[in-house]
């Protein structure tokens, strides 16, 4: 079954203490892609992946890291996770590739809570 | 950078009517105009989209249009039912690789 899964899918934690949230993909796509969603704000995109090895930010990468060393897999860092990175996180891939979009296909989300 | 607007934040119809959500963007450059259905505890699923060289598109209750010359495009539902409601997202995109997401909104049908 084509999917993205992201794990895990909830966490609750404390400031301070370096977390990882694993994506993967099975749909062989070039383009992934961190997004966190908060009330009112819809969804905002962290950073962003074209292909292995090529990462960018997004509109709010502040405070995280990602990494693309195989193309199935993205996985997003938090290396000192304060309360106003709680949020619902997800993970998206898609076939796009340059000047050309197609749909994205979304994980089923990761509910972080930092204390 | 890209400005992203939906009107409205929340829209309430009785079943059977149709429902109309309108996207307003700022990047002249856009070319892909998707619109995003999440319903609640669930995560986004596309369910139209339009590329900017088709003015309309229309899949069974579901339709997008855009206007490019005024920089907004629409979601239109007809005949609207329970399971419709949810909240929508339009996420208009561009040369780049970055996607904008609209801030949402809510549609909920009344039985």
């Amino acid at each position: 079954e084509a999917q993205v899964t992201q794990n895990p899918r909830y966490l609750i934690t404390v400031t301070g203490k370096k977390l990882t949230v694993t994506c993967s993909q099975n749909m062989n796509h070039e383009y992934m892609s961190w997004y966190r969603q908060d009330p009112g704000l819809g969804l905002r995109q962290i950073y962003y992946s074209m292909n292995v090895e090529v990462t960018d930010k997004g509109d709010v990468p502040e405070g995280y890291k990602v990494s693309r060393k195989e193309k199935r897999n993205f996985p997003l860092i938090l290396e000192s996770p304060s309360p106003n990175q709680t949020s619902l996180y997800f993970c998206a891939s898609s076939l796009s590739t340059a000047g050309i979009y197609n749909e994205q296909f979304f994980g089923p989300g990761t509910r972080l809570t930092v204390l | 950078g890209e400005n992203v607007e939906q009107h409205p934040s929340t829209l309430s119809v009785q079943e059977g009517d149709s429902a109309v959500i309108k996207c307003t963007y700022s990047d002249s450059a856009s070319n892909y105009f998707p619109w995003y259905k999440q319903e609640l505890g669930k995560r986004p699923q596309l369910i139209i989209d339009i590329r900017s060289n088709v003015g309309e598109k229309k899949d069974q209750r579901i339709a997008v249009t855009l206007n490019k010359t005024a920089k907004h495009f629409s979601l239109h539902i007809t005949e609207t039912q329970p399971e419709d409601s949810a909240v929508y997202f339009c996420a208009p995109s561009s040369g780049t690789y970055k996607y904008i997401f609209g801030t949402g909104t809510r549609l909920k049908v009344l039985a």
